[in-house]
């Protein structure tokens, strides 16, 4: 399909391990972005993997990827409430000349 | 002082009524996007601009026209609101790895 596509909704206990998944379109995309936008604010870049890349590391966050699948997951150690907020993955297809492609987002709540 | 900023943050207004939305920003980047925000619906690509004088339709620009004043600023007019037009607007400018792009915090319309 030419969606980019995530769950709706994770909900995680405070101290897990939260896991957001998403499946993008173009294998040739070059960049793959999670954003986070936490409740009346606008998106802020988390971080991004390039595409040769199969794992990128930052601190609490873990980014995996699966080319051959076209899947990618945004991994957080140790969930705080503070990570609670909507999380979107975002594609840049192709040449990047064309604007991303969001995903609509995964709304993480944190339990305490 | 905040990279994108949008103004106003906040707008009530009536069917009909003409309304503009202004985006500025301090990046020096080239490319601008509206967007508007729907629960359920992620974010929806309105209108983008990748120099001052390119301007391109994004899946939604029905009701809407955009304006590209300069570089930095990046307006968006709905020439006759109407209620389904009611969401969250944001802003954002891209000029970074791939079409990384940077969100101002958002204009949230209501048409009564």
């Amino acid at each position: 399909g030419e969606d980019v596509e995530q769950s709706l909704f994770l909900s995680v206990r405070e101290g897990d391990s939260s896991v957001i998944n998403c499946t993008y379109t173009d294998s040739s995309s070059t960049y793959l972005y999670w954003y986070k936008q936490e409740p009346g604010a606008g998106l802020q870049l988390l971080t991004y993997i390039f595409s040769n890349m199969d794992m990128k590391q930052d601190q609490r966050l873990t980014v995996l990827l699966n080319k051959k699948d076209k899947h990618l997951s945004l991994r957080i150690a140790d969930t705080q409430t503070g990570d609670s907020a909507i999380y979107f993955c975002a594609e840049s297809r192709g040449s990047g000349n064309t604007p991303l492609v969001f995903g609509k987002g995964t709304r993480l709540s944190v339990i305490a | 002082d905040a990279d994108v900023t949008q103004t106003p943050r906040n707008r009530i207004t009536k069917t009909g009524k003409r309304i503009m939305l202004e985006c500025s920003q301090t990046k020096g980047h080239d490319r601008m996007y509206w967007y508007r925000q729907d629960p359920g619906l992620g974010l929806r690509l309105i209108y983008y601009s990748f120099d001052v004088k390119d301007i391109n339709k994004g899946e939604i620009s029905d009701g809407y026209s955009v304006s590209r004043q300069a570089q930095a600023k990046f307006s968006l007019s709905l020439e006759s609101a109407i209620p389904n037009q009611t969401a969250l607007y944001f802003c954002a400018t891209g000029g970074g790895l791939g079409d990384e792009q940077f969100f101002g915090p958002g204009t949230r319309l209501t048409v009564l």
